[in-house]
């Protein structure tokens, strides 16, 4: 059961453009989203996230765009550089008011920095 | 920057044997979490705790896990009788005051290898 579904395995991007990575997600209850760019053999280190009142959170070179009617989200790393390079995990909760919710995480989508 | 830490790195167990794995939270959080990665998988929710008290836990969270918070800064993960399956990189995270609540900031990871 894939409630955070990441269809790209992997991206392959030149440096210096724009790399946009992409999640969905199927249940509507879901209403905080998490990006996490992780490294092999360490944990996820978290990039940015937006709760669904907004449609948009930008933090420097990271943009995170959501479409609630599509159960969408994107991240966008403008310019990309080569230290981008990483596992990008896409993450969701849903935020019943007790505190504690655990995320539920995609499978991940492997971005190559392309010198 | 505080960040959450783990102990130990790597750990070697006999199947059938207890393990503890440890971590240290950001010191003024009050909600502290346990996921684990499979290899090749994608990284799951265990187990969330708040209040000295178990918050949330996933159907992967059977009898043979507990967590504890033993003292003012650690927080474990004890696995009674590991299984070969609970093999697996073991993330402790942790959110509260002084940042978004809901976003989690995850330590580097013990990696349990069951023989």
């Amino acid at each position: 059961d894939q409630q955070v579904k990441q269809n790209s395995p992997s991206l392959s991007v030149q440096e210096g453009r724009i790399s946009i990575l992409n999640c969905d997600y199927t249940n509507s209850m879901f209403d905080y989203f998490l990006w996490y760019k992780k490294y092999p053999a360490e944990g996820p280190t978290f990039l940015i996230s937006i709760s669904s009142i907004k449609d948009k959170n930008e933090d420097g070179r990271f943009t995170v765009f959501l479409n609630k009617s599509a159960k969408h989200l994107s991240l966008h790393i403008v310019p990309s550089q080569p230290g981008d390079s990483a596992v990008y995990f896409c993450a969701a909760s849903a935020v019943t008011g007790g505190g504690a919710d655990g995320l539920t995480f995609g499978k991940g989508t492997h971005l190559i920095i392309q010198p | 920057e505080p960040e959450v830490t783990q102990t130990p790195s790597h750990q070697v167990t006999q199947m059938g044997q207890e393990v503890i794995l440890r971590c240290v939270p950001i010191s003024n959080h009050l909600y502290f979490y346990w996921y684990r990665q499979i290899l090749g998988q994608k990284v799951e929710f265990l187990v969330s705790f708040y209040n000295n008290e178990i918050s949330e836990k996933s159907e992967i969270f059977d009898d043979q896990f507990s967590v504890e918070r033993p003292d003012g800064s650690n927080f474990t993960l004890k696995i009674r009788s590991t299984k070969l399956e609970d093999s697996a990189m073991y993330f402790c995270a942790s959110s509260g005051p002084g940042t978004n609540t809901d976003t989690q900031y995850f330590g580097p990871g013990t990696r349990l290898t069951v023989l």
